[in-house]
């Protein structure tokens, strides 16, 4: 079965930091995966995908994940933390079943 | 084009009482599905429709809660009678077939039972 799993509940970094969220994958099959963004009282919001094509991904709002099989990972990371990315990121793999499954979260807070 | 859409997108209701949630999927998407959030714990998965028909309703938690697409189109989802556990956020979602498909997502209908 397919399963992610998210290190550390909460990351804080400052203003202009690099951001690196972590995430490793369990997968039988070659795995399907997703960052998801949950902004403070609204929706979920996908930030980028993997889907077997590029092991570099470019997802919305200068934020990118990196497949590496080698390690089943697929972290998260943008080059200079903004205030506005202060919300909880949500990894993902696509189940046998066409379903997603979802890491813990991680919960970015930037400081000034 | 219009992205999934959820109602209500808050609730507040009194255990005992029943609330129907409902989800119109983005159109063409054969695939909806139903998540939920509870206390800021993790997102669970609920059920996956395919068309009319439940794919996989391995995460209903129990028989209080009962989903339903009627026509392929849009979904409902009602609990009754609710109970205070079942407060949190209620995720539905879309994807078109195939694997490769991204899902997406609705704003959440946010439910709170006192």
């Amino acid at each position: 079965a397919q399963s992610v799993t998210q290190l550390g509940s909460h990351v804080s970094v400052s203003e202009g930091a690099l951001v690196l969220l972590r995430c490793n994958y369990s997968s039988s099959v070659p795995p399907y995966l997703f960052w998801y963004v949950q902004y403070p009282n609204q929706g979920l919001q996908l930030l980028l995908k993997y889907t077997s094509a590029a092991t570099l991904v470019k997802g919305i709002n200068g934020f990118e994940a990196e497949f590496k099989k080698s390690e089943t990972s697929f972290h998260l990371t943008k080059p200079s933390a903004h205030m506005s990315d202060a919300a909880e990121y949500f990894c993902a793999v696509k189940g046998q079943n066409n379903d997603m499954r979802f890491g813990a979260g991680t919960r970015l807070t930037v400081k000034p | 084009e219009a992205g999934v859409t959820q109602f209500p997108s808050h609730s507040v209701i009194e255990k005992g009482q029943t609330v129907t949630l409902r989800c119109d999927p983005i159109s063409g998407h054969d695939n909806l599905y139903w998540y939920r959030r509870v206390m800021g714990k993790e997102i669970k998965f609920l059920l996956h429709f395919v068309k009319e028909s439940k794919q996989d309703e391995s995460g209903m938690p129990n028989n209080r809660f009962l989903a339903e697409r009627t026509g392929g189109t849009y979904s409902t989802l009602k609990v009754q009678p609710a109970e205070l556990e079942d407060s949190g956020v209620y995720f539905c979602a879309s994807s078109q077939e195939g694997f490769r498909a991204a899902i997406y997502f609705g704003e959440g209908s946010w439910l709170t039972v006192v």
